[in-house]
């Protein structure tokens, strides 16, 4: 059963256009959400984090979107640009399953030329 | 600062033989995680530990998986004997406390089973 996901297995958007990566979640006791950022043969690393109080949270070109009421939360990137083709991963934690964070599947973005 | 080590980067093995994966934390992180992904799927939480202690070892498979943390230092995840099903890449993560940043992640072993 799976707790976040991400519909999307992958995505292409023009170089310098906005990238939107999209992110549900079933499990209302989430109280943070991250995205991870992860290039081929390496670890993820962390991007972007918002918490369950608020609604959006921007960090330069990123910008997580949190919409509670709809168990959704989206990630834009703006303008894209080709170092971010990777796969990126929505990932949530459970307060009370001491901080354990459940991830998606992950969607490949590809920025083309 | 030295991020999460892991060793080793690949590893080929034939089903029924045993292999052993190591993770160094950061220095000083408490908590350490395993995880697995399996080609297309999700990052799935394996365990974790807290200093030398398994706080939480819901997402371990089965009995052919053991995972050590010897003196709350580097970490090991035995796989024995290695079926098919076990490949996938390993990941290990390590944190102090919580904070907005969640975990460091390891660049990870490619575990494949022929």
């Amino acid at each position: 059963d799976q707790q976040v996901k991400q519909n999307s297995p992958s995505l292409s958007v023009q170089e310098g256009r906005i990238s939107i990566l999209n992110c549900d979640y079933t499990n209302s006791m989430f109280d943070y959400f991250l995205w991870y950022k992860k290039y081929p043969a390496e670890g993820p690393t962390f991007l972007i984090s918002i918490s369950s109080i608020k609604d959006k949270n921007e960090d330069g070109r990123f910008t997580v979107f949190l919409n509670k009421s709809a168990k959704h939360l989206s990630l834009h990137i703006v303008p894209s640009q080709p170092g971010d083709s990777a796969v990126y991963f929505c990932a949530a934690r459970n307060m009370n399953r001491d901080d354990k964070i459940i991830f998606g599947k992950g969607t490949r973005l590809h920025i083309l030329p | 600062e030295a991020g999460v080590t892991q060793f080793p980067s690949h590893s080929v093995i034939e089903k029924g033989q045993t292999v052993t994966l190591r993770c160094d934390p950061i220095s000083g992180h408490d908590n350490l995680y395993w995880y697995r992904r399996v080609m297309g799927k999700e990052i799935k939480f394996l365990l974790h530990f807290v200093k030398e202690s398994k706080q939480d070892e819901s997402g371990m498979p089965n009995n052919r998986f053991l995972a050590e943390r010897t003196g709350g230092t580097y970490s090991t995840l035995k796989v024995q004997p290695a079926e098919l099903e076990d490949s996938g890449v390993y990941f290990c993560a390590s944190s102090q406390d919580w904070d907005s940043y969640g975990y460091t992640f390891g660049s990870g072993t490619r575990l494949t089973v022929v």
